[in-house]
């Protein structure tokens, strides 16, 4: 069983939809990271959590510890939005983590 | 600054050839990190340097060679690679914390071993 599962793997929607990505973990972690991933691209970090809600813009990421559970959402969805968006945890604790990522969602917003 | 530079972006090698990946920030971040990506897959986590120390190499074969010079910069020399260690090669930075505060990363060196 993958430590870090996304749901869900792919994502079709028209613009201007509100997109909802779900990311669980099955371990303890010391923070919850979305990233954004463009085709033949690098990787882009959009938010970091330990606890609560984040907003930047039209993206919002929340995170339950209690049940686990990380969404990242999407309001108002553009064509340029569309791209691989990836949960990723720390879970050694402390110091220098690499991250242990989902298998990412494949976005696409058709306009 | 607040990117992490990665040269080259492409880079064609022959399986007798040796060559190196570069990583270069200015962000202050003291730890730094190799990851490989295969196509439509997520990264894999090869090294992690904290205060310039190898602190994790995840069962990396030794034909993959990281060092880390100085605070600033992580390199990654390749010796006698194979087809199958053709990837995107990230290189990433963050702040020495629980979490890893400030996670950048790079844009990649595309890799192809022929």
């Amino acid at each position: 069983k993958n430590e870090v599962e996304q749901s869900p793997q792919n994502l079709t929607a028209q613009e201007g939809e509100f997109i909802t990505i779900n990311c669980s973990y099955s371990v303890g972690i010391s923070a919850l990271h979305w990233l954004q991933q463009h085709p033949g691209g690098g990787i882009v970090s959009l938010f970091m959590l330990s606890s609560g809600k984040k907003k930047h813009g039209r993206l919002i990421a929340t995170i339950n510890i209690q049940e686990k559970h990380s969404s990242l959402h999407i309001t108002a969805s553009h064509p340029r939005d569309s791209a691989v968006y990836i949960c990723a945890v720390t879970i050694r604790g402390g110091g220098a983590d690499g991250l242990t990522f989902g298998k990412g969602t494949h976005l696409i917003i058709q306009p | 600054d607040t990117e992490v530079t990665q040269t080259p972006k492409h880079l064609v090698m022959g399986m007798t050839n040796k060559k190196s990946l570069k990583c270069e920030q200015h962000m202050g971040h003291r730890a730094m990190y190799w990851y490989k990506q295969k196509a439509k897959k997520p990264p894999e986590l090869m090294f992690v340097y904290s205060y310039e120390k190898l602190s994790i190499n995840e069962s990396v074969p030794s034909r993959f060679s990281p060092e880390c010079p100085n605070s600033s910069l992580l390199n990654l020399h390749l010796h006698a690679l194979q087809p199958e260690d053709s990837a995107l090669y990230l290189c990433a930075s963050s702040q020495v914390s629980a979490g890893g505060v400030g996670y950048t990363f790079g844009s990649g060196t595309r890799l192809t071993v022929v």
